[in-house]
């Protein structure tokens, strides 16, 4: 059975500053990992999606990179904003087509 | 085009009542897929429609939930005798599905519904 974790579970950083959000993950047969934003009170927002077959995706100022043989993820931002403040989650999809999720990290941007 | 829509966004109900919401998901998408989010815990995998075939049920907590998908499109999920731990953002989403055992496109979800159960 698929079991996601993601540490830390808040993290609060001044702005500007560059971090890294870590997702591991107990069965490396996945398809992909996504990761997910989630605004308080609002569904979820598809960051980035990254294939089995690739390392690393990237959109902005966000990096996604898959270690499948480690089962590890991390998801970077740089030069952070308020803005990005939200919760953050990644999940892995495997063959039975369902995601299953991280209890996610509480990034919170202080300007 | 328009996104994943839910209805209703909020639902307070009595313990024992019945409850129905519903998901309209992106037009052509053929995979829709159900989760629940308690307070406090993860997204939780309830069901999945793919087309024509047979759901995967295997998330649903309990025979009290079911769910339907009418015409390849709007999908409906059924709690029966409502119950307090029943209380969560029930969350839908969709995808394009290449063929069976191939790696889906994103899943873009709905703002879901709030139910809260008294």
């Amino acid at each position: 059975k698929q079991e996601v974790t993601q540490i830390p579970a808040a993290l609060s950083v001044p702005e500007g500053e560059n971090l890294v959000l870590n997702c591991s993950f107990t069965d490396s047969a996945i398809y992909n990992l996504q990761w997910f934003r989630q605004d308080p009170g609002k569904g979820l927002t598809s960051l980035l999606l990254i294939q089995s077959s690739q390392r690393e995706q990237t959109s902005g100022r966000l990096n996604a990179s898959l270690d499948k043989s480690s089962g590890r993820s991390t998801l970077y931002i740089a030069a952070s904003q308020p803005g990005d403040s939200a919760t953050y989650l990644c999940a892995a999809q495997g063959g039975s087509e369902k995601l299953v999720f991280g209890k996610g990290t509480k990034l919170t941007v202080n300007p | 085009g328009a996104g994943v829509s839910q209805s209703p966004s909020n639902k307070v109900t009595e313990k024992g009542k019945d409850v129905e919401l519903r998901c309209d998901p992106i037009s052509g998408h053929t995979a829709l897929y159900w989760y629940r989010q308690s307070l406090g815990q993860g997204l939780e995998f309830l069901i999945y429609f793919q087309g024509n075939s047979a759901p995967d049920k295997s998330g649903l907590p309990s025979d009290r939930f079911s769910a339907e998908r009418t015409g390849g499109s709007v999908s409906t999920l059924t709690i029966q005798r409502t119950q307090q731990e029943d209380s969560a953002v029930y969350l839908c989403a969709s995808s394009l599905l290449p063929g069976p055992g191939l790696s889906t496109d994103t899943q873009y979800f709905g703002p879901g519904t709030r139910l809260t159960v008294l």
